[in-house]
């Protein structure tokens, strides 16, 4: 059972434009929320996180949503450029401060010139 | 600053043999986190180390794989006897636990392919 959904597997955008992925979490106890970026033969990076008491977190052209009531976190980036190119893993803290994540299957972002 | 380091990059083997995966986390970190990435089930946590002592190994799918932390700096991922389902890129992950919470920092993975 999946505690943690990506829906979209890919997305396709247009240099300049928003992008706009999803995730989706059933665990209520879920307390932080991470995305990270990863480019082929390579390991997932760190890119932004936040926390339940928050809605919202920016860095750059990077914004992460939390919506707690519908248990659903968004990653917008604008504007979205080829080097954005790449999977993104959301993942959730499953309880406690050792970091424990569970993570999402992934979207496969393209952004084209 | 160094990051994780993996090795070996890729290895290729037969089924049978044993496969000895290695990580040296980043220096200060005190977790150590092995995942293991496939199609089916995307990244899956293997083990997990806090201060060198394994907290929870339920993700370890068989008797067959085991990981060790000798120390902080070093850990292996064990598989004994592999087989071909086996087969996945095996990442480790560090974090320091209290500061930046759960921030995880991942090495680069080792591709395995048992034949």
């Amino acid at each position: 059972d999946q505690q943690v959904k990506q829906n979209s597997p890919s997305l396709s955008v247009q240099e300049g434009r928003i992008s706009i992925l999803n995730c989706d979490y059933t665990n209520s106890m879920f307390d932080y929320f991470l995305w990270y970026k990863k480019y082929p033969a390579e390991g997932p990076t760190f890119l932004i996180s936040i926390s339940s008491i928050k809605d919202k977190n920016e860095d750059g052209r990077f914004t992460v949503f939390l919506n707690k009531s519908a248990k659903h976190l968004s990653l917008h980036i604008v504007p979205s450029q080829p080097g954005d190119s790449a999977v993104y893993f959301c993942a959730s803290n499953y309880g406690g401060s050792q970091g424990n994540l569970i993570f999402g299957k992934g979207t496969k972002l393209s952004v084209k010139p | 600053d160094a990051g994780v380091i993996q090795s070996p990059r890729h290895e290729v083997t037969e089924m049978g043999q044993e496969v000895t995966l290695r990580c040296k986390p980043i220096s200060g970190h005190n977790s150590l986190f092995w995942y293991r990435q496939t199609m089916m089930r995307g990244l899956e946590l293997l083990i997990y180390f806090n201060n060198n002592v394994p907290i929870d190994d339920s993700g370890m799918p068989e008797d067959r794989f085991s990981a060790k932390m000798p120390n902080a700096s070093f850990s292996t991922l064990k598989i004994q006897p592999s087989e071909p389902r086996d087969s996945a890129v095996y990442f480790c992950a560090s974090s320091f636990s209290g500061v930046a919470k759960n921030i995880q920092y991942f090495g680069a993975g080792t591709r395995l392919s048992v034949l």
